[in-house]
């Protein structure tokens, strides 16, 4: 059973428009969570992240926003640029300290020029 | 050398070869860990290294050995593989005295077994 959902395997954005990239999870103990992304050749690297007491967290023209009650939680990207075409992967973890990440499937995003 | 880095970067070895995965940090980081990604999969948790103790094994065949001599060090021992292990095997890096959960992942050894 997979417990981090990432139901888009691709979207496709205009150079400059907003990207909305979504990610859903079953487990309610999960208390953290981050979005990397991926270049291909290279491994996943840290973006963004959000605890469970916060709704909203924001870095340059990265935001991510959690929905608690939804078990929902996204990443926006605003303007999109042609460097963010990547693979995104949500992840979440359970407890202080936790170690262990669970990761969704990814959605490639592409920004056309 | 900075971050993580693997090697080698692609390997293809038969169903009756034994090759190793060689993973270094060079972050002063004391976890280690081995993921797999498969086609149109999430990553996989494998092992799970503190202090160079292991801490978790999801399951894995034995047919996957891990090795951590050290907390800089981490390796991964294959032997009589299946095709079905042909995937992308990701190492990752942690400091446990991290405020947040990041891992640093390494670049990946892409590896097919034929």
């Amino acid at each position: 059973d997979q417990q981090v959902k990432q139901n888009s395997p691709s979207l496709s954005v205009q150079e400059g428009r907003i990207s909305i990239l979504n990610c859903d999870y079953t487990n309610s103990m999960f208390d953290y969570f981050l979005w990397y992304k991926k270049y291909p050749a290279e491994g996943p690297t840290f973006l963004i992240s959000i605890s469970s007491i916060k709704d909203k967290n924001e870095d340059g023209r990265f935001t991510v926003f959690l929905n608690k009650s939804a078990k929902h939680l996204s990443l926006h990207i605003v303007p999109s640029q042609p460097g963010d075409s990547a693979v995104y992967f949500c992840a979440a973890s359970v407890g202080q300290g936790a170690q262990k990440l669970v990761f969704g499937q990814g959605t490639r995003l592409t920004i056309n020029p | 050398e900075t971050g993580v880095t693997q090697t080698p970067r692609h390997l293809v070895m038969g169903m009756t070869n034994k090759k190793s995965l060689k993973c270094e940090q060079h972050l002063g980081h004391n976890a280690m860990y081995w993921y797999k990604q498969s086609a149109k999969k999430p990553l996989e948790l494998m092992f799970v290294y503190n202090f160079k103790e292991q801490t978790e094994n999801n399951s894995v065949p034995s047919r996957f050995s891990p090795e951590c001599p050290n907390s800089s060090h981490l390796f991964l021992h294959l032997h009589t593989l299946q095709p079905e292990d042909s995937a992308l095997y990701l190492c990752a890096s942690r400091s446990n005295r991290a405020l947040f959960y990041e891992q640093y992942f390494g670049p990946g050894t892409r590896l097919t077994v034929t």
